[in-house]
């Protein structure tokens, strides 16, 4: 069974810090990677998407890196500024799924990210 | 283009009672999915619809909650009779199909509260 875990599960810097949010999984036979950020009271947001034979992706002042063979990966925000306060989502696709649903992701419990001014 | 649609956005019931959710995904997208999202935890999937057709329940506890989707576009979940431990984020994403390279797309969720 796909485990999906994530740290730290809160994190509070001051605004212009660069951090990392870690993402690790059991299960290394994964079709992709998604992180997606949540604000409270609105739905997930897709913010990068790493597909199994990538290793990075980039959008902006975000980086997400994935190593398959060890189990993680890292989402990496440049010079965070206050509104990137929210809580970061990782989920992956598993490359085979049993009891259908070809497209299940399995969601990590993410972690919660204050930056202050 | 619209969204994946949610309603209501917050709920409060009391144990035992029933509740029901309503989502209506992008228009075309042929997949549709419930998630529940505890506090402090990630979403877990309940159902997953492809067209009318359940493709994956096995994880929802059937003997209290329901899902169905008429006609291959809205659907509802419900939840009957309510516990304490229901009290969560109920979210409902679509994608154009269930296979692998689609995207999924998410709503905003109801919460709801069970007191």
């Amino acid at each position: 069974k796909q485990e999906v875990t994530q740290i730290p599960a809160a994190l509070s810097v001051p605004e212009g810090e660069n951090l990392v949010l870690n993402c690790s999984f059991t299960d290394s036979a994964i079709y992709n990677l998604q992180w997606f950020r949540q604000d409270p009271g609105k739905g997930l947001t897709s913010l990068l998407l790493i597909q199994s034979s990538q290793r990075e992706q980039t959008s902006g002042r975000l980086n997400a890196s994935l190593d398959k063979s060890s189990g993680r990966s890292t989402l990496y925000i440049a010079a965070s500024q206050p509104g990137d306060s929210a809580t970061y989502l990782c989920a992956v696709m598993l490359l085979l799924i049993l009891t259908g649903g070809g497209n299940k992701l399995t969601f990590g419990t993410g972690t919660q990210l204050k930056v202050e001014l | 283009e619209a969204g994946v649609a949610q309603s209501p956005r917050y709920k409060i019931i009391e144990k035992r009672q029933s509740v029901a959710f309503w989502c209506n995904p992008i228009s075309g997208h042929a997949t549709l999915y419930w998630y529940q999202q505890i506090l402090g935890q990630g979403p877990k999937l309940l159902i997953q619809f492809q067209n009318n057709g359940v493709v994956d329940d096995s994880q929802l506890p059937k003997d209290r909650f329901s899902a169905e989707r008429l006609k291959g576009v809205d659907s509802t979940l419900k939840i009957q009779p309510a516990k304490l431990e229901d009290s969560a984020v109920y979210l409902c994403a679509s994608s154009l199909a269930g296979s692998k390279r689609y995207e999924q797309y998410f709503g905003t969720g109801t919460r709801l509260t069970v007191t």
